[in-house]
């Protein structure tokens, strides 16, 4: 299995203002998702990053609310950006090994 | 596309009951099938898998089984206890690489 944590695992943040959640797993991988889970809600995908390219967004994410990075195949961020209340959410990261997907113990955000 | 129905929540059960949580998808070719448990406070753990038709994914005293003439991944559990009280994600995934798709989420709860 792949081992992933992230950080913060939990902020309040005020309006307008910008985050990032960092993603760190303990092996060397090629897909890395992020996903955000809206209160009482399933998760959604926000974007695909692989290492070396442009991370790919899903239909309702952008890449300047969302930017990503991935400098390297151990790691990655997330930066939710210009925040409002409705991005209060559950953000997570993971990771495909195995033919299967592991995930963070995920951020949990609210914005007031 | 790709999708994933699960039962109407929520659900709850006295302590030692069966459980059924109903699972069905829609997918071109042949998707792995997953079951994912979130409990309180906690990111997704992976609770069981499957990656070919007939295939039963099992784990900690709950089984699946994937059944492609009806197209569907139900979790069972013969007798559940206080700490199964968490939510069940049933979900797919077609092919390495590629996203994956969640369904609504059930959540449970057990009663003592």
């Amino acid at each position: 299995s792949a081992v992933i944590s992230q950080k913060p695992s939990r902020d309040i943040c005020q309006r307008g203002t910008s985050l990032t959640i960092q993603c760190q797993v303990d092996s060397q991988v090629t897909m890395m998702f992020w996903y955000r889970q809206q209160p009482g809600q399933s998760l959604t995908l926000i974007a695909t990053a692989n290492q070396g390219s442009e991370a790919t967004y899903e239909s309702g994410f952008v890449i300047d609310k969302f930017p990503i990075s991935r400098p390297n195949l151990t790691f990655s961020t997330l930066t939710v950006s210009n925040m409002s209340p409705e991005d209060s959410s559950i953000y997570l990261c993971s990771v495909e090994a195995y033919n299967e997907q592991f995930f963070g113990p995920g951020t949990r955000l609210t914005v007031l | 596309g790709n999708s994933v129905t699960q039962m109407e929540g929520p659900v709850t059960l006295s302590e030692e009951a069966f459980l059924t949580i109903n699972c069905t998808y829609t997918a071109t070719g042949y998707p792995s099938l997953f079951w994912y448990v979130q409990y309180p406070g906690e990111g997704l753990q992976l609770l069981l898998k499957a990656t070919k038709a007939d295939d039963k994914g099992s784990n900690k005293g709950f089984e699946a089984t994937y059944r492609k003439e009806t197209t569907s991944f139900h979790l069972e559990k013969g007798s559940v206890q206080v700490s199964d009280s968490a939510v069940y994600f049933c979900a797919l995934m077609r092919g390495s690489g590629s996203r994956l798709t969640f369904g609504e989420g059930t959540q449970l709860t057990v009663n003592p």
